[in-house]
């Protein structure tokens, strides 16, 4: 099973300050995926196939990386931007798994 | 437009079981896998397990082989899990989840399960 560490587990930033969130992999997948989930809401799609935003996410979230290493980052925070943030990914040698996500506050 | 439909929450005893629903609208459920995901707070995310309707293939976590049974019926664009031998760490928000090209496009609301005498 490849294991997906987030990190931090928690952090706060302040309106307009840059985020990057980490995500990595115990083994290389090919792709990594990025969901928001606020309190009592299911998860969204937020970024797909490591860098394609998803429907309706603002274009300051952006994806990278490869191998074992990816990450989201958020150029711009903004209040709305709360939420907690889970990595995924799915290979053929391994059940899908997720990070154990990434609580993020504004300051 | 695609959307998922969960049925509301279930109070159960430790030791019972329970069967949780989730109707599909806006596509056929036989073109895509339909996926579980638990839920609880303090643990994050746990992928359970998949159907494919249009055969009744599943397969599952490790950890969840014995718990989890999931089943579709496609006449009425449905999939469902049960759950067995509840205890308390069972207790949690279960999500279905539409699968494609290796992840999650559509979300159900979630049902919430809670296990206590």
């Amino acid at each position: 099973e490849i294991v997906l560490t987030q990190s931090p587990t928690t952090m706060a930033a302040s309106p307009g300050e840059k985020v990057t969130i980490t995500c990595r992999a115990s083994s290389s997948v090919s792709y990594m995926h990025w969901y928001q989930q606020k309190p009592g809401a299911s998860p969204k799609p937020w970024i797909y196939d490591t860098s394609k935003l998803a429907s309706g996410v603002p274009n300051r979230f952006s994806g990278s990386g490869s191998g074992t290493s990816y990450s989201l980052t958020i150029s711009s925070m903004e209040t709305e931007d709360t939420a907690t943030y889970y990595c995924q990914q799915w290979s053929s040698n391994s059940p899908i798994t997720f990070g154990s996500g990434t609580k993020l506050e504004i300051k | 437009e695609v959307q998922l439909q969960q049925s509301g929450p279930e109070l159960r005893r430790p030791g019972s079981s329970v069967k949780l629903s989730c109707k599909a609208s806006g596509y056929s459920i036989t073109d895509y896998l339909m996926h579980w995901v638990k839920h609880r707070p303090e643990h994050g995310l746990e992928w359970i397990g998949w159907i494919d309707p249009e055969d009744g293939e599943t397969k599952y976590a490790q950890k969840f082989q014995s718990k989890a049974t999931l089943t579709a019926d496609t006449s009425s664009n449905t999939a469902y899990m049960q759950l067995s031998s509840l205890t308390s760490e069972d207790t949690a928000t279960y999500f279905c989840a539409r699968f494609v090209d290796w992840y999650f496009d559509f979300w159900g609301p979630g049902t919430m399960v809670t296990v206590s005498s």
